[in-house]
């Protein structure tokens, strides 16, 4: 079984500080993909990484994939309220089908 | 508005029964995934489906069954209820078969077994 972790599981800052949760695995993943929640709502793709060393941005969001693959970063700078939701990462591992998710990071960004 | 649909948004039932969940995914994908989602597991794949055939399957329990019709709806039915299937119960969808696609998640059931 493939295991995500991700941390940590729970992030309370306040408005226009920086913040990265962090996403890990004991394998190498084909593809992951972070995710974004909110409350009473499903999860909305928020970006796709494949390549090791892979750096994508989105405006405030900085997302990093690792040279070996295994693990994966979310960078938030300035963060505001409307980034307060739960955040997952989700992975694929080899030919499986399978897209397995981690528990989340719940941010809550306060002004 | 991710054009994903699911009804209904909340159901509360009793322990031993039986419910269906209905899904109608984005116009034009032929995939469709379920998922569960509670406080301690988070959000766990149980089936998909493409094109009306079973592609993979997750943690799906024995007492969960699910089915894609001809027009590309789904029904997730879920017997013998027990008080740990309370839960989310999310349908997504994508347009190919492969699950790194990217998924398009509706607005979730709440089930709620007492």
């Amino acid at each position: 079984t493939q295991l995500l972790e991700q941390s940590p599981q729970f992030l309370s800052i306040q408005e226009g500080e920086n913040l990265t949760v962090y996403c890990n695995s004991s394998s190498v993943f084909s593809s992951l993909q972070w995710y974004r929640q909110e409350p009473g709502e499903g999860p909305v793709l928020l970006v796709t990484v494949v390549t090791g060393g892979e750096v994508k941005k989105l405006k405030r969001l900085t997302f990093q994939f690792g040279d070996a693959r295994k693990d994966s970063s979310l960078h938030i700078t300035a963060a505001q309220p409307g980034d307060t939701g739960l955040y997952l990462c989700a992975g694929v591992w080899g030919s499986n089908y399978k897209l397995t998710f981690g528990k989340g990071t719940l941010l809550t960004v306060n002004p | 508005d991710s054009g994903v649909t699911q009804t209904p948004k909340h159901l509360i039932t009793a322990t031993g029964q039986r419910v269906t969940l209905r899904c109608s995914p984005r116009s034009g994908d032929l995939s469709v995934y379920w998922y569960q989602q509670s406080l301690d597991q988070g959000l766990q794949f149980l089936i998909q489906y493409y094109n009306g055939e079973e592609r993979a399957k997750g943690n799906i329990l024995e007492r969960f069954s699910a089915q894609q019709f001809p027009d590309l709806h789904s029904e997730l039915n879920l017997s013998s209820l027990e008080l740990g299937d309370s839960a989310l119960y999310f349908c997504a969808s994508s347009v190919g078969q492969l699950s790194y696609n990217e998924q398009f998640f509706g607005p979730g059931t709440r089930l709620t077994v007492l």
